[in-house]
Order: C-alpha cells, then sequence, then structure tokens
C-alpha cells in the first residue's frame, strides 16, 4: 500500500528566508507525487508533479521539489519566503496500481510566514 | 476553480437529516471523485466514479451513497446526517490526457457542512 508521511504538521519562517517542507513516502512501484496547497478556506491548488520525468520538477510560485528515490523523499522547495506562501501544503501520492487512480494525502503541513 | 463547482458552499444539518451535495463539471472527463476533509488528517476518499453510470467505494464510504447518471454531474448524499460527517468536502476531477494516463486530479471550492 502506498502511503505518505509529512515530517512537520507547522513550519515557521521568515519573510525573504528559504522554505523547506519534508515529505517521505512509501511506494511499492514507479510513484506519481504531487504538492498541492490550500489557502485559507480555499480549495486545493496544484503547485507542481512528478512523473518519472526530470528528478527535479519546477513549479509554480517559484516552488520546486527534488524527487530522491534512494531517500524515498520528495521535499518542497523555495528560496525565498514571501507572506502570500502562508497556506497548507499537501504532499500526495497516487496509487498508480489501483484502477480508482486515487490520490493518497499526507497529513499536511501549515507553513507560517512572519514579517 | 473554474471547471467544478460545487453546492451549496456552506450548510448545517442537524443530525438525522439528509441532503445531497452537488458536484457539477464542465472538463469533459470521465473520473470524478468525492473526498472529505479533516483537522490533521489531509483528505480522504469517500466515493470515486471512473466513468457514467459506474461507482465505487473509497476509503470511509460508510454513511454516504453517491450517484453519477451522467458524466457531468457527481453527487454524494447523506442520508441521515451524524456529528462524525462534520466535514469540509471535496470533488475532483482526474485530467483525462488521451494516451498518457495521468494521475492529477483537480478540485473544486469544497462544501463546509456542519452538523449538529
Amino acid at each position: 500500500a502506498q502511503s505518505v508521511t509529512q515530517l512537520d504538521s507547522h513550519v515557521s519562517v521568515s519573510e525573504g528566508t528559504p522554505v523547506l517542507l519534508r515529505c517521505n513516502y512509501s511506494s511499492s512501484y514507479s510513484p506519481s507525487l504531487f504538492w498541492y496547497v490550500q489557502h485559507p478556506n480555499k480549495g486545493l491548488q496544484l503547485l507542481l508533479k512528478y512523473t518519472s520525468a526530470a528528478t527535479l520538477v519546477k513549479g509554480i510560485n517559484g516552488f520546486e521539489a527534488e524527487f530522491k528515490k534512494s531517500e524515498t523523499s520528495f521535499h518542497l522547495t523555495k528560496p525565498s519566503a514571501h507572506m502570500s506562501d502562508a497556506a497548507e501544503y499537501f504532499c500526495v501520492v497516487s496509487d498508480t496500481q489501483d484502477s480508482s487512480y486515487k490520490l493518497i494525502f499526507g497529513s499536511g503541513t501549515r507553513l507560517l510566514v512572519r514579517p | 476553480n473554474a471547471g467544478v463547482t460545487q453546492t451549496p458552499k456552506f450548510q448545517v444539518l442537524k443530525t438525522g437529516q439528509s441532503m445531497t451535495l452537488q458536484c457539477a463539471q464542465d472538463m469533459n472527463h470521465n473520473s470524478m471523485y468525492w473526498y472529505r476533509q479533516d483537522p490533521g488528517m489531509g483528505l480522504r476518499l469517500i466515493y470515486y466514479s471512473a466513468s457514467e453510470g459506474t461507482t465505487d467505494k473509497g476509503e470511509v464510504p460508510n454513511g454516504y451513497n453517491v450517484s453519477r447518471l451522467n458524466k457531468r454531474e457527481f453527487s454524494l448524499r447523506l442520508e441521515s446526517a451524524a456529528p462524525s460527517q462534520t466535514s469540509v468536502y471535496f470533488c475532483a476531477i482526474r485530467l483525462d490526457r488521451g494516451f498518457i494516463t495521468s494521475y492529477e486530479q483537480y478540485f473544486g471550492p469544497g462544501t463546509r457542512l456542519t452538523v449538529t
């Protein structure tokens, strides 16, 4: 069975400093991995996705993530945090062996950005 | 979230009442999903529909029923609401890419349901 672990429930950074949100996955097969962002009282927006092409994936708003198979990790980074980045972030893996193509969500990391 | 609409946006029910959450897409994709979001737990799949007229259970189907009568709409029904069903409900579609299998899903804006 596939699963996702987000290692931090909350991360707090100062505006202008780097962001690191950590995610480890468990998968018996080549996974498809995603990061979604949810701003307060809003829906979910896709930030970026990994689908077995380049291991370094660039997303929207300056975010990127690196797929490391040896470490089963897919950490999300951004060089410089902006106040508008404050939101909840979900690491997600797809169940590629399940015909439902369902998504399996981590429990989320809430990013706080201090002025 | 243009492309996937959900109604209502907010709803308060008393225990035992019934209601239907509506989801509609104008993006012509086959697969549709219902998730619930609870604090500290991410999203969990309730039911999904791979195509018009077919539905299957997800991780947490108890207390819910669904209906996919046409390609555009996928509804979620609570027959007898319970406080444990207080949650935010999201509908999603899987983005078909033709011959390339895609796992990316596009989400609606959500329905916030409170059961008292």
